[in-house]
């Protein structure tokens, strides 16, 4: 129950394309879902989150979708750059985010030019 | 603004020896959760403290780890008696105090290799 699954493992498109990272909850207590992106050698940073109360937030090209029923949410990269080639989490918790994150195994993303 | 930060960077420990890993959170900032993250896997949540208190520490193993977060000071997260399945990179990130932003913030990151 306290898990996040993600997929897909790995992704390549090419420059411009939108790819499109999916994660999956059972616990329906959990109310607050980040996502993160991680460059090799660094620290996992906060790209964009959500609660349960919408379906859709946007910040710049990053868009997360979010399907309470289906206990589903996903990110978006639109116009995808080469400087998007990264590691990407997602993560859940309850209460609000002063919680323990559970995070996803993560999608590595390369976006060639 | 500085952010999170942590020390240090990386660590080599011999079998047996001490690790101890620094972390300072954000300025204004008074929670502190710290990960562990294995290579090409996701991260796993080790304990979650606040000034002087250890809110949750059901990711901690049981033995030879241990964390504080003192009322001065940065947090410290020990391990004892390493062993080379310690070897990993543990983060640390900072949220504000209740009622403020809710997200949480990673620092850099402390690579330990145990050999």
């Amino acid at each position: 129950q306290q898990q996040v699954k993600q997929s897909p493992q790995s992704l390549i498109v090419q420059k411009g394309g939108i790819p499109i990272i999916n994660c999956a909850y059972e616990n329906t207590a959990f109310d607050y879902f980040p996502w993160y992106q991680q460059f090799p050698g660094k620290g996992p940073a906060l790209l964009i989150a959500i609660r349960p109360d919408v379906s859709e937030k946007k910040e710049g090209r990053f868009t997360i979708s979010f399907n309470k029923s289906a206990k589903q949410f996903s990110l978006h990269i639109m116009d995808s750059q080469p400087g998007d080639s990264a590691t990407y989490f997602c993560a859940a918790s309850k209460g609000g985010g002063y919680n323990k994150l559970i995070f996803g195994a993560g999608t590595r993303l390369a976006v060639h030019p | 603004n500085a952010g999170v930060m942590q020390n240090p960077r990386h660590l080599v420990r011999r079998r047996g020896q001490e690790a101890r890993l620094r972390c300072s959170p954000m300025k204004g900032h008074s929670h502190v959760y710290w990960y562990r993250q294995l290579p090409e896997e996701g991260l796993k949540f080790m304990v979650y403290l606040q000034k002087e208190n250890i809110i949750d520490e059901s990711g901690m193993p049981k033995e030879r780890f241990s964390a504080e977060f003192p009322k001065e000071g940065p947090s410290i997260l020990r391990i004892q008696q390493v062993v080379r399945g310690d070897s990993a990179a543990y983060f640390c990130a900072s949220s504000p105090p209740l009622g403020g932003a809710q997200e949480q913030y990673f620092g850099p990151g402390t690579r330990l290799t145990v050999t």
